[in-house]
């Protein structure tokens, strides 16, 4: 299994509230990404990252913002959660060359009342 | 129109049946294609992936592409029952960016002992 480990794990919260979620890696790999999971919608990508400081949006990045200040750290923030970005979340990471299949961490189930 | 369509199913096949997972996809200048597999409540886990037309067998899997036609698919010999999961297909754009992923919403898959 890919070195992926994501935390935390499960978390409820109430709206209004910044919430951090942190993906951590380690296979040294370039590109890391994170995902919501919707029924109905499927994976969706919110930002990814293509190096240290090297970040883009992605289908579905309002209300999110990211951060890499490290190789195998990549930061998920909602600033002020709503009842919409209940979901679960999903990092994910690859390397190149093409055609970088991606790998998946385990997951974080994220609750806002 | 979705970019990557799926049928969501369920698809029930008897147990040591071939099963076959259909995906359609609208870009006509993707490259590359990948089947997942996903557990309830688990993370999605790459299959294979393909890139040439034609068929690539792994084990039991063959995953079939016809560009031509833009779709992809996926046989399962020897259906078990531990294949019962969503199958996830995912396309990486045209025009570059081969590190971003479309996934389709899913097809659910039910071997039947």
């Amino acid at each position: 299994d890919a070195g992926i480990t994501q935390s935390p794990r499960h978390k409820v919260t109430e709206t209004g509230t910044p919430v951090t979620l942190r993906c951590h890696q380690t296979e040294n790999h370039r590109y890391m990404y994170w995902y919501r999971q919707d029924p109905g919608h499927g994976l969706r990508l919110i930002h990814y990252s293509y190096g240290v400081k090297d970040t883009d949006k992605g289908e579905v990045s309002d209300g999110y913002s990211v951060s890499r200040s490290k190789t195998e750290d990549f930061l998920l923030t909602l600033e002020s959660a709503t009842s919409s970005q209940t979901s679960v979340y999903f990092c994910a990471i690859s390397e190149p060359p093409n055609p970088m299949p991606q790998h998946f961490g385990d997951g974080t189930r994220l609750s806002i009342l | 129109q979705k970019e990557v369509e799926q049928n969501s199913g369920p698809l029930s096949v008897p147990e040591g049946a071939i099963a076959s997972l259909n995906c359609t996809y609208s870009d006509r200048g993707s490259q590359s294609f990948f089947w997942y597999r996903q557990y309830s409540g688990k993370s999605p886990e790459l299959i294979m992936f393909i890139y040439s037309n034609g068929d690539k067998e792994d084990g039991r899997f063959t995953a079939q592409l016809n560009k031509a036609s833009q779709y992809v698919s996926l046989l399962i010999r020897d259906s078990q029952p531990s294949d019962s999961a969503t199958y996830l297909c995912a396309v990486t754009p045209g025009g570059g960016g081969g590190n971003k992923l479309t996934f389709g919403t899913g097809t659910q898959l039910k071997v039947e002992l």
